[in-house]
């Protein structure tokens, strides 16, 4: 059964840092890779999108990477600001049937 | 992309109520899938609802609990019967959008 878990759990960073946050999961047979963020009490945002023919996409100041046989992806975020304060998810889609599968989540607090 | 709007966005019910949550969205889909985030956990997926069709449940919930209307291409409701705490969540439709999932706000519930 699929696993997907996100280190760290919790992180504070003075504003302007460059960032990295972790998800891995246990079958690395999976499909497409998904990032969203999280505001409180709010819905899902979709970040990037990572198909399973892909290694990484950019948007922005953020940039996914996915190695599925090490099962892991990171997603870095260039010059932090304190509006990125959110909690940060990833997600993957293991069968191709859009039923995503979520790890754990990282809250993000970006200090001005 | 598409919009998708949820009603209602919020709400505080008794034990023992239900309550129906509808999802709209401004295209049509095959897919919608309903999912629940329990109070500081991640996303669970809930089941798949088809149109024309019984949706599709994941395993520990049944559709005595969670009944699922999916009338046509671009709406669904999901129903939470016999409400308890326990039930005290964000729940969430989403849609396959582009490889990956778009989500609605969410509907933030209070069973007390």
């Amino acid at each position: 059964k699929q696993e997907v878990t996100q280190i760290p759990a919790a992180l504070s960073v003075p504003e302007g840092e460059n960032l990295v946050l972790n998800c891995s999961f246990t079958d690395s047979a999976i499909y497409n890779l998904q990032w969203f963020r999280q505001d409180p009490g709010k819905g899902l945002t979709s970040l990037l999108l990572i198909q399973s023919s892909q290694r990484e996409q950019t948007s922005g100041r953020l940039n996914a990477s996915l190695d599925k046989s090490s099962g892991r992806s990171t997603l870095y975020i260039a010059a932090s600001q304190p509006g990125d304060s959110a909690t940060y998810l990833c997600a993957v889609d293991t069968s191709g049937t859009y039923k995503y599968i979520f790890g754990t989540g990282t809250r993000l607090k970006v200090l001005a | 992309s598409a919009v998708i709007s949820q009603k209602p966005s919020r709400d505080i019910c008794q034990r023992g109520t239900s309550l129906t949550i509808q999802c709209q969205v401004d295209s049509q889909v095959t897919m919608m899938f309903w999912y629940r985030q329990q109070p500081g956990q991640s996303l669970t997926l809930i089941a798949t609802a088809n149109q024309g069709s019984e949706a599709t449940y994941e395993s520990g919930f049944v559709i005595d609990k969670f009944p699922i209307s999916r009338p046509n291409l671009t709406f669904s409701t999901l129903t939470v019967s016999n409400m308890s705490p326990e039930d005290s969540s964000i729940y969430l439709c989403s849609v396959p959008m582009g490889g990956g999932l778009a989500f609605g706000p969410g509907t933030r519930l209070t069973v007390t």
